[in-house]
Formats: structure tokens, C-alpha cells, sequence
């Protein structure tokens, strides 16, 4: 069974520009998450899709990034327009399991960005 | 709000030392317990976790026990080895609310031979 994978592994792109980070979950999981760790910090929350329905996203850090999930499957996340504290590692996850149930989640390598 | 506080690194021992990580957690009743592993150059890989008060986790050689006394969940293993440098992530899932994981700030773990 194939793991979350994600892509692109790296992107280095200038501020102001647009970048869309892709996550395809494991098959048949509902419960989809990003987060991202910045500057060596802790990892940190963004948002929680279950199926195409975006559950949480108390952790986007404003308007400029915007996540999507058409037909429940693989997300979207997109920096429009990235600022220079964007950069860091993203990383997306997924669980089996309702949207309350405290299911292990399974991260993909994620994806490092760097905004110049 | 629910944290997860780590012990600084990064953490130097030679191989078959003996390895603890601390990791503390401020969190309402009893949140699940988790340590990730980061190899590098790899993602985030469950190592092992805790549901309940006493649970141990444990995997690869690796422990952790749920203490709620002490609000803790130290990461143990008895002897390491090279190929078990990596930063490692201990986190919780809080009991209200969603799923999402509150980390700490990750401990670097470097093995020499």
C-alpha cells in the first residue's frame, strides 16, 4: 500500500510569488491534514479536511494560503503570495476514522520551502 | 491551551549508551500520546504511542509510559544504535476538539560509533 506522498519535495521561489503544494493520501482515508514546521520550531497545525469538507482551520495563518480537496482524494495548498516566513517544511497526513476518533495519522515526506 | 514541551538537543551518545528523552504535556484529561521519528532526509514516522494513563508504547526497542502524575512521557531505549540518529517528535492529540497533533519542538539524537 502506497504511503502519503507529496510534491514537490523542495521549492525555492521568490516572495511574491504563487506556489501550490500537492499531498495525495493514503486510498480510502477520509481524514487529511497539513502542517508545517518552520525555522527548526515545533510542528504546527494548519487545517483538517474530512472528505472534501474542511473540518478545522483554526491553524492557517491568514488569507494567503488557501487549501483545497475536490472530490475528497488529494489536496491542494496554495502561498498567494508567498512573504519570506512562509518558508519551512510542509507536511500533509492521513488517518482512517471519523473526524473525532483519535486515529494515528501517517505523514508524507513533506515539502520544503524556501521563499527568497 | 494543550503543549508538549521536549528537552532541548541535540542529544550526543555513542552506540549502546543509554538514551532518554524527556517529553511533558499540559493538556485537559487524558489526550493521547505520541512520539514521532524523522530519519534523515525521511518523513514523520509513528514510533509509538499511548492512549491511557499507565499504557506503555513501545517499538524498535524504543519505550514510553503514560504517566498522568507527572503529566509526562519520556522516550527510553537501553542501548542505540548509529542507524537510530534522527530528530524525534513527541506529541498529543487533546481530548476535546479534533485530531489535530500538538508537537513539541523535536530532539535531535546524534549516534556516534
Amino acid at each position: 500500500e502506497a504511503g502519503v506522498t507529496q510534491f514537490p519535495s523542495h521549492s525555492v521561489i521568490e516572495k511574491g510569488q504563487t506556489v501550490t503544494l500537492r499531498c495525495d493520501p493514503i486510498s480510502g482515508h477520509d481524514n487529511l491534514y497539513w502542517y508545517r514546521r518552520v525555522m527548526g520550531k515545533e510542528i504546527k497545525f494548519l487545517l483538517h479536511f474530512v472528505k472534501e469538507s474542511k473540518q478545522d482551520e483554526s491553524g492557517m495563518p491568514n488569507n494567503r494560503f488557501l487549501a483545497e480537496r475536490t472530490g475528497g482524494t488529494y489536496s491542494t495548498l496554495k502561498v498567494q503570495p508567498a512573504e519570506l516566513e512562509d518558508s519551512g517544511v510542509y507536511f500533509c497526513a492521513s488517518s482512517h476514522g471519523g473526524a473525532m476518533a483519535r486515529e494515528t495519522q501517517y505523514f508524507g515526506p513533506g515539502t520544503r520551502l524556501l521563499v527568497l | 491551551g494543550d503543549s508538549v514541551t521536549q528537552m532541548e538537543g541535540p542529544v550526543t551518545l555513542s552506540e549502546e549508551a543509554f538514551l532518554t528523552i524527556n517529553c511533558t504535556y499540559t493538556a485537559t484529561g487524558y489526550p493521547s500520546l505520541f512520539w514521532y521519528v524523522q530519519y534523515p532526509g525521511e518523513g514523520l514516522q509513528l514510533l509509538l504511542k499511548a492512549t491511557k494513563a499507565d499504557d506503555k508504547g513501545s517499538n524498535k526497542g524504543f519505550e514510553a509510559t503514560y504517566r498522568k502524575e507527572t503529566t509526562s512521557f519520556h522516550l527510553e531505549k537501553g542501548s542505540v544504535q548509529v542507524s537510530d540518529s534522527a530528530v524525534y517528535f513527541c506529541a498529543l492529540i487533546p481530548v476535546t476538539g479534533f485530531q489535530k497533533l500538538v508537537f513539541g519542538t523535536g530532539t535531535r539524537l546524534l549516534v556516534s560509533p
